[in-house]
């Protein structure tokens, strides 16, 4: 199994700024990397596929970069509505998904 | 819109069977595969399996092969997972999750609400 070190667990940061969460492979997965945002007490939706590429409907303060084993999730301007859970998942070979970073706001 | 309903929560004893639904609306069935999710506190996200509901195709996490067993009913749109010989380790949120087309089978632009599975006796 390919597995995925995500950081940080958990983040606060406030309105406004602009955060970073990181996602290291235990091997080179060709960006085939995904981020999923869980809302609490809701299913995940997904973000961003392929590394960089913004699913239907996402705002644009969202985007991924990255490339071998290691990726990231930048989220500009933060807004309220962007306390979540977030997960980034690997889909090179079978499935596997990071821990999480829950993200709040100070 | 796409939807995703999934069967409500389960209380069932260690060692029985339960069977977990997904009920897909808003697109054609055939037309996507359909993944299972599994979400602990513990463990996290865990992918359990694939099915193509066109073929009944399946494929697994090899950690989850003789737990868990995918079907689907196309004249409903509805896909199945049941899972066996069951622990208090795999009491969880299960997810069923539709493919995105084009990509990868494995990316999931729609997630059911999640079925509750508590395994007590």
């Amino acid at each position: 199994d390919i597995q995925m070190t995500q950081s940080p667990a958990s983040l606060s940061a406030s309105l406004g700024e602009t955060v970073t969460i990181e996602c290291r492979a235990s091997e080179d997965i060709y960006n085939g990397l995904a981020w999923y945002q869980q809302k609490p007490g809701k299913s995940p939706q997904l973000l961003i596929y392929n590394a960089n590429s913004l699913h239907t409907g996402v705002p644009s303060r969202f985007s991924g970069s990255g490339s071998g084993t290691q990726y990231s999730l930048k989220i500009n301007s933060l807004q309220s509505e962007d306390v979540a859970s977030y997960f980034c998942q690997q889909y090179y070979d079978y499935p596997t998904f990071g821990s999480g970073t829950k993200l709040e706001i100070k | 819109q796409v939807q995703l309903q999934q069967s409500g929560a389960e209380l069932v004893k260690p060692g029985t069977s339960v069977k977990l639904s997904c009920k897909a609306s808003g697109y054609t069935f055939t037309s996507n595969h359909m993944n299972w999710i599994k979400q602990t506190t513990g463990q996290g996200l865990e992918w359990i399996g694939i099915i193509n509901p066109g073929s009944g195709g399946t494929s697994y996490n090899v950690k989850f092969k003789g737990k868990a067993t995918l079907t689907v009913d196309k004249s409903s749109s509805t896909a199945f997972m049941q899972l066996s010989s069951l622990t208090p380790e795999d009491s969880a949120v299960y997810y069923c999750a539709r493919s995105v087309r084009g990509i990868t089978s494995y990316v999931m632009d729609a997630w059911g609400q999640g079925a509750s599975v508590t395994v007590s006796s």
